[in-house]
């Protein structure tokens, strides 16, 4: 059971790339997120998911997309980098037994992205 | 924005010492969370604490929380060099978690 896994762990770009993370459970959570980490901040969400096929934007959606084709996977995608978007990526899944969105959640390792 | 504030931002305390840190929340919730990240690792779920229950233990953690002050603690005993990381508290904010900044604990050998 290896729980969330990310993919890559590192990355550098240079502005005006466009990259795609990957972020995959095996836990059958129902519930996806995506966070970046900056130095000296918490956690702030990005896009968010709750179930297959449906996504919702958190609270600094611009410049990412997003997409949750299969249960297990929620890509998260950055069309044209730019320098802003340096930070670490970190995804989580959660299972709310309340059907919420607010319960327990499970992190991946996180993705250190560069961009140039 | 950020829903829960931690404080102090960072904190050095002397293996076996208490270190106490602190979380202060804007609005109305139903639960608390905490969270420890090591360094350059994902966080990890240390504890939940539902608005309706003043205080929880797991382990060396004691967490409380006083709604009428919007705040709650994270107490950890008889510390650790292995608890060395940073601590953030989480709220509940519409759909989605809001997390802290974070306290950075050192905890000295």
């Amino acid at each position: 059971n290896a729980g969330v896994t990310q993919t890559p762990k590192f990355r550098v770009l240079k502005t005006g790339q466009s990259m795609t993370l990957l972020c995959a459970q095996d836990m059958n959570h129902e519930y996806m997120y995506w966070y970046r980490q900056d130095p000296g901040m918490g956690l702030r969400l990005i896009h968010y998911s709750v179930g297959e096929g449906t996504t919702a934007k958190g609270e600094v959606p611009d410049g990412y997309n997003v997409s949750r084709l299969k249960k297990q996977n929620f890509l998260l995608g950055l069309e044209s980098a730019a320098p802003s978007q340096t930070s670490v990526y970190f995804c989580a899944s959660s299972s709310p037994i309340s059907g919420r969105t607010t319960d327990t959640q499970y992190f991946g390792p996180g993705t250190r992205l560069t961009v140039l | 924005s950020q829903q829960g504030e931690e404080d102090p931002q960072a904190l050095s305390i002397q293996e076996g010492e208490n270190a106490t840190m602190n979380c202060s929340y804007k609005t109305s919730i139903n639960n608390l969370q905490w969270y420890r990240q090591n360094s350059g690792r994902g966080l990890v779920h240390l504890i939940l604490i539902r608005s309706n229950e003043r205080e929880k233990h797991s382990g060396r953690l004691r967490v409380t929380l006083d709604t009428s002050k919007k705040s709650s603690s994270l107490l950890i005993t008889a510390s650790r060099a292995a608890d060395t990381a940073s601590y953030f508290c989480a709220t509940p904010n519409n759909n989605d978690m809001r997390f802290g900044a974070g306290t950075r604990l050192t905890v000295k050998p």
